[in-house]
């Protein structure tokens, strides 16, 4: 299975600030994936990022709210810009690991206040 | 579309006792299964999977077996420790498609 670090492991911020969450892996993958988890709640999928193309946006989530940088194959970034308190969450990268598997970070939990 | 279904938490069991949290899916074709747990303050571990009907996933005494006559997934331990506190989330992939959650059962195993 794949190393996944996440930085950083939480954070407190201010609305309308911007919070850039990054996401390394210990091996070349070609697909990470970019999930929220809202408080109590299970996984919505962001976005799906493919290094050398635009990432791919799941319904109600879009490049202006979450850009997503993917410039090799063991590292991705994801902001949160414009934050409100909506947006308090824990965010997890994971990545596919055969079969259909898909191995998780440990995640990025965000408060804003 | 494919949508996964899991019983209501939380689960409060006292330590030793059998646990069952039930999974049902919907979902075209033959998707993989897959159990994750999420410790208290960490991130999603795969627990187990299965890729095939009758297949059966197993990890730390933890079991559960694809049922396709029933589109179930019900995962299973005989004993269970106080360790096993956490949020189990049932899960699935269809090919080619995204991964797609159950809304997770928090457990709370009692000393």
């Amino acid at each position: 299975s794949a190393v996944i670090s996440q930085k950083p492991s939480r954070d407190i911020c201010q609305r309308g600030t911007s919070l850039t969450i990054q996401c390394q892996v210990d091996s070349q993958v070609t697909m990470m994936f970019w999930y929220r988890q809202q408080p109590g709640q299970s996984l919505t999928l962001i976005a799906t990022a493919n290094q050398g193309s635009e990432a791919t946006y799941e319904s109600g989530f879009v490049i202006d709210k979450f850009p997503i940088s993917r410039p090799n194959l063991t590292f991705s970034t994801l902001t949160v810009s414009n934050m409100s308190p909506e947006d308090s969450s824990i965010y997890l990268c994971s990545v596919e690991g055969g079969v259909e598997t898909q191995y998780f970070g440990p995640g990025t939990r965000l408060l804003v206040l | 579309g494919n949508s996964v279904t899991q019983m209501e938490g939380p689960v409060t069991l006292s330590e030793e006792a059998f646990l069952t949290i039930n999974c049902t899916y919907t979902a075209t074709g033959y998707p993989s299964l897959f159990w994750y747990v999420q410790y208290p303050g960490e991130g999603l571990q795969l627990l187990l999977k299965a890729t095939k009907a009758d297949d059966k996933g197993s990890n730390k005494g933890f079991e559960a077996t694809y049922r396709k006559e029933t589109t179930s997934f019900h995962l299973e331990k005989g004993s269970v420790q106080v360790s096993d506190s956490a949020v189990y989330f049932c899960a699935l992939s269809n090919y080619g498609q995204n991964f797609v959650f159950g809304p997770g059962t928090r457990l709370s195993v009692l000393p």
